[in-house]
Order: C-alpha cells, then structure tokens, then sequence
C-alpha cells in the first residue's frame, strides 16, 4: 500500500515552544518522494519541503528541520520556537512511481495551534 | 508572478444541478492537477493533466465527474448531477516539469456545498 500517517490530529503549544509533527509513510517503490506543505486558514496549500528517498541527510531551513529516516519510515518536521503565525494544518505527501504515476498521496493532516 | 487561479471560490448547488469548476495555472506549466479535500481531510488526488493530455483520472469518483484542459493552460472540473457527498473544497495545483521530483504549487481551492 501506498499510504501516509499523520498519526498527531491536533497539537497546541504556547509560542516559543519547539514542536515536532510526525509523519510516516508506506511504500513498496524504492524510488519515492516526499513533500511537506502548509495549509493556513485561507486554504492554500504552501509547500515546504521536498526530499527524495536516496537523500536522507537532514535539513534545516531558519526555525524548521526535518528529520528523515528510512529505516523507520518517517520524515518528521520540526518547528523551533514556534510562532502565532505558524499556526495551520501541517501536511505530509508521498509520491511514489509505480506505474509512472504523478499523484501526491496525503496524509489527514496535523492542526497546529500556537498561542501567544 | 502570479499563483494558481481558482473560481469560483465559493459555490452553493442544489443537489442535482450541474457545476464547472475552473483552474488557471501559472503561466508555462506543463502540468495540472486536481484534489478533492473533503472537511478535515487531506487532499485526495482526481486526475492529472500533461499539457492537453488527460494522463490518469483514476482518482475521479464517478462518471459524473469530468475534467478538462483542452488547450493545455486552463483546466474546467465539471461535476454534472451533483449529490451532498460531493461537498468538499476542490483544489488546483500545478508544476513547471515534467518528472517526478518537482513540488505542486496550489490554488486557494473552490469550495462546494451542494444543499
């Protein structure tokens, strides 16, 4: 099965507080791809990060890192000293290549609520 | 530049009428695709367009739904008969290449309510 777990429904924290989303995946390609994106309150999804699955070095964007690991398939995300506006549902996406197929496979997402 | 169009961005249809929804593309891209994202849900895949080509409607639910982009830049959804279960935001999203590892950049969505 191809398949993303946001396994986290809703996470709240008060700003200033790290905070990790976890996502995992399942799939039989050896060659995959997976995707973080943002969706605020208007609704348009915001991506965030790509990472292709012979690249499992870690990476660091200013308040957001990503941890991706293989061997527990999961790619997890990160967010240091969270703020009021980093509040939005966080989603993890896989894509995989079976059969050449261009489809984004989503997780159900984590609400993330940062208070002040 | 501009992002991905959508509209309406709101539509209320009364169980049975037929709807179009429309996608405007960042100039250029090759790619289009289409999501469904029911309340609380993450997006769920309906079909995929190469330039003009409709390459996988494997994800679109019924034969009452149908999409289209016949000349390879804006897109039309058209759901005919519409039912409740129908009720879900409808996103657009596009890509500059072809290939795998390129990301999807997303329209702001319609949102459907069918009474």
């Amino acid at each position: 099965a191809q398949k993303v777990t946001q396994a986290q429904t809703e996470i709240s924290v008060v700003e200033k507080e790290d905070v990790t989303l976890d996502c995992v995946y399942e799939t039989r390609d050896t060659t995959y791809y997976l995707f973080w994106y943002k969706q605020p309150p208007s609704g348009e999804l915001v991506f965030l990060i790509r990472r292709n699955s012979f690249d499992e070095q870690n990476e660091i964007s200013g308040r957001y890192s990503w941890n991706f690991q293989k061997s527990t398939s999961s790619f997890n995300f990160t967010i240091t000293a969270s703020q009021v506006v980093d509040s939005a549902v966080y989603f993890c996406a896989l894509k995989f290549s079976e059969g050449g197929s261009e489809k984004l496979v989503f997780g159900k997402g984590t609400k993330l609520t940062v208070n002040p | 530049g501009a992002g991905v169009s959508q509209s309406p961005r709101y539509k209320v249809a009364k169980r049975g009428q037929d709807v179009a929804l429309r996608c405007d593309p960042i100039s250029g891209h090759v790619s289009l695709f289409w999501y469904q994202q029911a309340l609380g849900q993450g997006p769920e895949f309906l079909t995929y367009f190469q330039n003009e080509a409709q390459l996988d409607k494997s994800g679109l639910p019924s034969d009452r739904f149908f999409a289209e982009r016949p000349e390879g830049s804006v897109s039309t959804l058209k759901i005919q008969r519409t039912q409740q279960e129908d009720s879900a935001v409808y996103l657009c999203a596009s890509r500059p290449f072809q290939g795998p590892s390129y990301e999807q950049y997303f329209g702001p969505g319609t949102r459907l309510t069918v009474t």
